[in-house]
C-alpha cells in the first residue's frame, strides 16, 4: 500500500506570510507528483504536475520543487492572502498505477 | 458547459433505494474517475474508465456500480448502501496518454451523499 504523508495537517498564518508544506512519497518507481487546490463549496483544481527531478514550478506567489530521489515535494507560497484559504492536496503517481492523493494540508489565512 | 458537472449536487436516500449520479464532462477527455471523500480521509480512487478500460478499486463494495457509455458520460448506480457510505463523491476526467498515465485531473464540485 502507498503512503503519502502531508505536514502539516493544518496551519492558520497571518496575511502577508510566506508558508510552505510537504508532501512525501516512495522514492521508488516514481511517475509524476501533483498538486491541487481545494476551496470549500468548489472543485479541487491543479496547480501543478511534476515529473522530473529537481524541477521547480511557479504559477504567480505559489511555487513547488520535487526531489524523487529522496521522496519529498514542497509548496511555498509567498505573501499569503486570504483567498489563498484552502485545502492542498498532494497525489503521488506510480509508474503503471493511478493516482494515490495525501490527507491534504488545510490553509487559514486570517486578514 | 465546461469543465466537468456532477449531478445531483446532494442526495438522501434510504439503504433500501436504488439511485445514480452522474457525471459530464466537456473536454474532450478519454479518461473519467469517480472518487470518494470521506470525513478526515484523503480521496480515494474507486473506478477509473481510461482509454475504453475499466480499472477498479478492489476494495469497493458491489453495492457500487459504474457505467460509462462513452467517453464523456459516468454514472455510478448506488443500491442497498450503508450509512458508512455516506460521503462526498467526486467525478473527475483527465487526458491519459496511456493506461500508466493519469494526467492532470479536472474535477466535477462533487455529490453530498447522505445514507440514512
Amino acid at each position: 500500500i502507498l503512503n503519502v504523508e502531508q505536514s502539516p495537517q493544518s496551519l492558520h498564518v497571518q496575511e502577508g506570510d510566506s508558508t510552505n508544506f510537504t508532501c512525501s512519497f516512495p522514492s521508488s518507481n516514481f511517475y509524476a507528483l501533483h498538486w491541487y487546490r481545494w476551496e470549500t463549496a468548489k472543485s479541487p483544481e491543479a496547480l501543478f504536475v511534476m515529473t522530473l527531478n529537481g524541477d521547480e514550478k511557479k504559477k504567480g506567489r505559489i511555487s513547488a520543487t520535487l526531489n524523487t530521489k529522496e521522496g519529498y515535494s514542497y509548496l511555498y507560497i509567498k505573501g499569503s492572502q486570504p483567498e489563498d484559504s484552502a485545502t492542498y492536496l498532494c497525489a503521488f503517481e506510480e509508474y503503471g498505477n493511478k493516482l494515490v492523493f495525501g490527507a491534504g494540508t488545510i490553509l487559514r489565512v486570517k486578514s | 458547459e465546461t469543465g466537468v458537472t456532477q449531478t445531483p449536487r446532494h442526495l438522501v436516500m434510504g439503504m433500501t433505494n436504488k439511485k445514480s449520479l452522474k457525471c459530464e464532462q466537456h473536454l474532450g477527455h478519454n479518461a473519467m474517475y469517480w472518487y470518494k471523500q470521506s470525513a478526515k480521509k484523503p480521496l480515494e480512487l474507486m473506478f477509473v474508465y481510461s482509454l475504453e478500460e475499466r480499472v477498479e478499486n478492489n476494495s469497493v463494495p458491489s453495492r457500487f456500480s459504474p457505467e460509462c457509455p462513452n467517453s464523456s458520460h459516468l454514472f455510478l448506480h448506488l443500491h442497498t448502501l450503508q450509512p458508512e457510505d455516506s460521503a462526498l463523491y467526486l467525478c473527475a476526467s483527465s487526458q491519459a496518454t496511456g493506461v500508466s498515465n493519469t494526467g492532470e485531473l479536472f474535477f466535477g464540485e462533487g455529490s453530498r451523499l447522505t445514507v440514512l
